[in-house]
């Protein structure tokens, strides 16, 4: 159980176009979803947590505009990278929070985006 | 505030031998702390966990022990295989709120 889909796993896209990533909760509801980017050999930073039904909250030095994340279910969070450009290119990864006993993050596999 | 610090890799050990991957933390209250594991090209997964003070979590031979007195939670394998080969990430979950803090994460490769 507590399993996190990702849809794609990997796209690839023109410079000035726009990415939907969707991270799916197959198993269990989750009212709050995180997402993070990770570089090349190095740690996860965390980009945004998105609560169902609100606004998500970014983290400093995290563009709203250009990382639109929309949580409009229990099950399904989105991240839309806007007008991508090549820098925009990175692993992104979203988790899902399972409240209760367990107070665990599930993740996703993860989404390989390339900008070129 | 909440933070951790990890042991900076890329670590390289033989088949069969005692892997230990140091993690300290900084966090007011008493957090839940996390190792999590990343295979080559995927997602994190949830190695094991500890949830207080001295509480001991184990899975698949690996084993870390939460030592409030020395805010530590390292990570320990007594005999590595070329299948462990992977990033490890420190982490931990706040006594409050359900963010989580990672550390940087260490790459240990394990040579037959």
């Amino acid at each position: 159980g507590a399993v996190v889909s990702q849809h794609p796993s990997r796209v690839i896209c023109k410079s000035g176009t726009s990415v939907k990533i969707e991270c799916r909760s197959l198993d269990f509801q989750a009212t709050t979803m995180f997402w993070y980017r990770q570089f090349p050999k190095q740690s996860l930073m965390l980009m945004a947590t998105s609560n169902e039904g609100s606004k998500a909250t970014y983290e400093q030095g995290v563009e709203k505009d250009k990382f639109l994340i929309n949580h409009a279910s229990l099950t399904l969070s989105t991240l839309t990278v806007t007008s991508a450009h090549p820098e925009d290119s990175s692993f992104y990864i979203c988790s899902a929070y399972l409240a209760g006993g367990r107070n665990e993050q599930f993740f996703g596999p993860g989404t390989r985006l390339t900008v070129l | 505030g909440n933070s951790v610090t990890q042991m900076e890799g890329p670590v390289t050990l033989s088949e069969e031998a005692f892997l230990t991957i140091n993690c300290t933390y900084t966090a007011t209250g008493y957090p839940s702390l996390f190792w999590y594991v990343q295979y080559p090209g995927e997602g994190l997964q949830l190695l094991l966990k500890a949830t207080k003070a001295d509480d001991k979590g184990s899975n698949k031979g690996f084993e870390a022990t939460y030592r409030k007195e020395t805010t530590s939670f390292h990570l320990e394998k007594g005999s590595v295989q070329v299948s462990d080969s992977a990033v490890y990430f420190c982490a931990l979950r706040g006594y409050t709120g359900n963010q989580f803090y990672f550390g940087t994460g260490t790459s240990l490769t394990v040579i037959p």
